[in-house]
């Protein structure tokens, strides 16, 4: 059981637009900690996607954003390509823990 | 640009120490916040712990007991060790670099990974 919760999967149409939650407590989101999205294709090295809740590093594309509110976070992606087919984490801090905490993981699947 | 890559046996016997090894290019190691991450089959990924080049560490309270990790300056380097090993430290293991000193940094950089069986 994950510290942070995201749902199984998602999925959508090439083109649509798709959200994945990250929903935390007190100890770790809702502390005020940062959240942070990595994309992960099996076999590969995951890739920070979001930042500090929504910044992108340099070379993600605009389609990818986050957001954060109370002990929840989003990760929305716009303009669905099927190369965002992959499996998707979210990260954080939790006080409780002393340590960083992850998401158990949403695959995405492009219809 | 900044690489990382583990190294170590692919197969443990059950009981024994489990050591990685990761080795960083791009960047000297006593620059940054240094972690271990793993994957194990069918789940999601479990951060392992931090280290310092002062010799901070910070580890997971659940691995904690049987976890040492260290740094080789000399050789930009990184490992670690996890002892009296089960068939449940079966996984793929990342290395990763923070981002910045802050308790919630993000891991801004990761090595491939390499996959540890665990046998009895």
């Amino acid at each position: 059981q994950s510290v942070l919760t995201q749902p199984p999967s998602v999925s959508g149409a090439p083109g649509q637009r798709v959200t994945i939650s990250c929903t935390g407590s007190s100890s770790n989101i809702g502390a005020g900690y940062d959240l942070h999205w990595y994309q992960h294709l099996p076999g590969t090295a995951p890739k920070l996607l979001i930042y500090g809740n929504n910044n992108r590093p340099s070379g993600v594309p605009d389609r990818f954003s986050g957001s954060k509110s109370g002990t929840s976070a989003s990760l929305a992606i716009t303009g669905l390509q099927g190369e965002d087919e992959a499996d998707y984490y979210c990260q954080s801090y939790d006080s409780s823990l002393s340590g960083s905490v992850f998401g158990g993981g949403t695959k995405l699947t492009v219809l | 640009q900044v690489q990382l890559q583990e190294s170590g046996p692919g197969l443990v016997k059950s009981s024994e120490t489990l050591s990685l090894t990761c080795t960083v290019s791009g960047v000297f190691i006593t620059n940054y916040y240094w972690s271990w991450i793993r994957q194990s089959p069918g789940k999601g990924l479990e951060w392992i712990g931090f280290l310092y080049y002062t010799g901070t560490t910070n580890y997971n309270p659940s691995l904690r007991s049987r976890v040492t990790m260290s740094l080789d300056t000399s050789k930009n380097q990184f490992s670690l060790k996890l002892n009296s090993v089960t068939a449940a430290d079966t996984a793929v293991y990342y290395c990763a670099r923070l981002l910045d000193y802050s308790t919630s940094s993000p891991f801004d950089h990761w090595g491939q990974g390499t996959l540890v069986t665990v046998s009895s």
